[in-house]
Parts: C-alpha cells; structure tokens; sequence
C-alpha cells in the first residue's frame, strides 16, 4: 500500500524559504517510474499544483511559481522536497505531496496523497 | 483564476440526479487530455473519484460517472446521499501553461 506523508515547519516568517518533504512508503521511488507532486490549498480555496519530479529528476514546475520553487527527490531515502523561497502571505496552505499515476502528461491524475500539512506565513 | 471553470455549488435531495460541469479550452480538456475528479470532504486530503474521464477507482461506487464532450467534462452522481456533501474538483493538463490544472470546485449541498 503506497503511503504519503509531509513533514516540515508549520510556521514560516514572510521573506524566508519554505521546505517541506514528502515521505514515501510501500513503494522504492529509484525503481518505479512515476512522477511525485505537489499541490497547495489555501484556506477555504481550491487545489492548486505546485510542481512535480519523476524519478529520475526531470521536473516540471507551476509556471506561476517557477522563479520560486525546487522540486528534488532522493530516492535512497524514498523523499521529495520541496523548496519555496521568498514566501508571503500569500503562501499560506495546506501543502499535499501526491504520486501521479497514468501514462503520459495529458493523462496524469493523482491517485495517492499524502494528508497534507500547513503552513502558514507570518513574522 | 482556474482556466478550469466549475459552478460554485449544487445542490439536490437526497436520492436525486445531480450533474457537476466543468469547462475549460481547446489547450486543456479539448486538446484532448484525460479529465479526472476528485473528491475532498470536509478536512480531509483529496480522494481520486474518476480518472481517465470515464473510470472509477477500485472501491468508488457506481453512483459516480465521468463523461467528457469537446472542452467540457461532467461529474454525474445519482441516488445522492448524505456522505456525499463534499468539494469536487475537475484536474486536467493543459498545455499552454505545460502544466496540471484543477477547477475552481464544485460544492455539493445535499439538502
């Protein structure tokens, strides 16, 4: 059973980089070939994807975040990182690491989550 | 902004037909790339409802159909009951911003 789940400080002070790790069990990340995400939700808003890393390390980033964000995995330890710099308020959210399942970039959807984290940003 | 347009909310007695829209463009939904749904209850994470527009994941009842047709995609749930008072949101890929995409979501109210 594939099982997901976030760690990282709960408060962040404006200005100051985010990081977050997604911990990843029931499956070794170096030898299957899927892409790991995240994805952020404000409080009381929708989903929004943040960025995404296959196993091997090609990433994809929100374009919104891209001068923002990195996306790293480490598959001797079944993690993926995420890094966001200079955050706002704005950044505030649940943060979900997730696995993509399906074949190809039209066809992605995640099926497993991890059961997210807030973060919130204030000084 | 979504380029993902869901309703804000519908809602239906218990029992009852209800349909969930979700639009989007000829670089998303009608390029055409898979829609898939998910459901989020109250405090939890997101669950997969339909992947692949049409197909439901091992344990999703029957009550939950995916349709797809040019830029729109439509949630269907039938016999609604009262777990299913929920946030539903459509995810696609869209190509111009060559990245994943989520609808604005849809609440459902079971009256």
């Amino acid at each position: 059973q594939v099982q997901l789940q976030e760690s990282g400080p709960g408060l962040v002070k404006p200005s100051e980089t985010l990081s977050l790790t997604c911990s990843v069990s029931g499956v070794p990340m170096r030898s299957a070939s899927y892409y790991w995400g995240w994805i952020r939700q404000p409080p009381g808003k929708g989903l929004e994807w943040v960025a995404s890393i296959y196993y091997s390390g090609t990433t994809s980033y929100n374009a919104s975040l891209k001068s923002r964000v990195t996306i790293s995995v480490d598959t001797s330890k079944n993690q993926f990182t995420l890094k966001l710099s200079s955050v706002t308020a704005a950044d505030t959210a649940v943060y979900y690491c997730a696995r993509h399942d399906g074949h190809s970039y039209g066809h992605y959807y995640f099926k497993y989550w991890g059961l997210g984290t807030l973060v919130t940003v204030s000084s | 902004q979504s380029v993902l347009t869901q309703p804000p909310s519908v809602s239906g007695a218990p029992g009852q037909r209800v349909t969930l829209s979700c639009t989007g463009s000829s670089s998303n939904i009608g390029a055409p790339y898979d829609v898939h749904w998910y459901q989020q209850l109250p405090g939890a994470a997101p669950k997969l409802l339909i992947f692949g527009d049409i197909n439901r994941p091992s344990g999703v009842p029957d009550r939950f159909s995916g349709s797809k047709s040019g830029t729109s995609a439509s949630l269907a749930i039938t016999g609604l009951q009262a777990e299913d008072e929920a946030d539903y949101y459509c995810q696609t890929y869209d190509t111009t911003l060559s990245g994943w995409v989520f609808g604005s979501g849809t609440k459902v109210f079971v009256l």
